[in-house]
């Protein structure tokens, strides 16, 4: 069983306000991911690292940020959120070494709805 | 580029019944194949992976998934569909330099009593 944490699981808030989303995992996996899924559609890759100081975008352009200042910890912020963020976002993890170096465990989502 | 296919949308069987969700992949290099299983209102649960061992590969829940490169196919199965298993279903492929989940457009599984 994977160990990764998101907060909130549900947010809802006003269009212009600032937000992070927080992801956790204590597995001293190196590799994290933000994955966007819009209701009954596929995932898609908006951030990853690959270590402490490594961020990248993903796939699918998004207006977030993310920071990785300490392995465990991945958030991603949204400065001005829009309706248009409205989305679930899945926060995930891999290692690179072992029997789940090349699965990666993904968290229980934040469903972020801006009104 | 790898990417993958999942034919059909939506797949309705009666409780007791063979489960069939079919996926396609496209990959330049062995690839590596995943199913994930996401319940209403949670994340992803990896139900079974593959990686180059064997090509049957058993996973949680009773599924079952067949590599076959001759079709370029890992479809998923299970024998005896149960209510438990209404679910979104995701087949992805380990794509990339990033080592990131390339994602099928997802199968929903209903079941009828």
């Amino acid at each position: 069983e994977a160990d990764i944490y998101q907060t909130p699981r549900y947010l809802v808030i006003g269009t212009g306000k600032k937000i992070t989303l927080e992801c956790s995992q204590t597995m001293g996996h190196d590799k994290m991911y933000w994955y966007q899924q819009d209701p009954g559609m596929e995932l898609h890759l908006i951030h990853y690292s690959y270590g402490v100081n490594s961020t990248e975008k993903g796939d699918l352009s998004s207006e977030s940020t993310v920071s990785r200042i300490r392995t465990e910890h991945f958030p991603l912020t949204l400065e001005s959120a829009r309706p248009s963020h409205t989305s679930q976002y899945l926060c995930a993890s891999s290692g690179i070494q072992g029997p789940g170096g090349n699965t990666i465990y993904f968290g229980e989502g934040s469903w972020l709805t801006v009104v | 580029a790898q990417s993958v296919t999942q034919l059909g949308s939506h797949v309705s069987v009666s409780e007791g019944a063979l489960v069939l969700l079919r996926c396609n992949y496209s990959s330049s290099v062995p690839p590596y194949l995943f199913w994930y299983v996401q319940y209403p209102n949670q994340g992803l649960q990896l139900l079974l992976k593959y990686t180059s061992a064997a090509t049957l590969v058993k996973g949680i829940n009773g599924f079952e998934a067949e590599f076959k490169k001759s079709e370029t196919s890992f479809h998923l199965t299970k024998p005896s569909a149960h209510m438990s298993d209404a679910a979104e279903y995701f087949c992805a492929v380990r794509g990339g330099s990033q080592g990131n989940l390339i994602f099928g457009k997802g199968t929903k599984l209903s079941v009828k009593p």
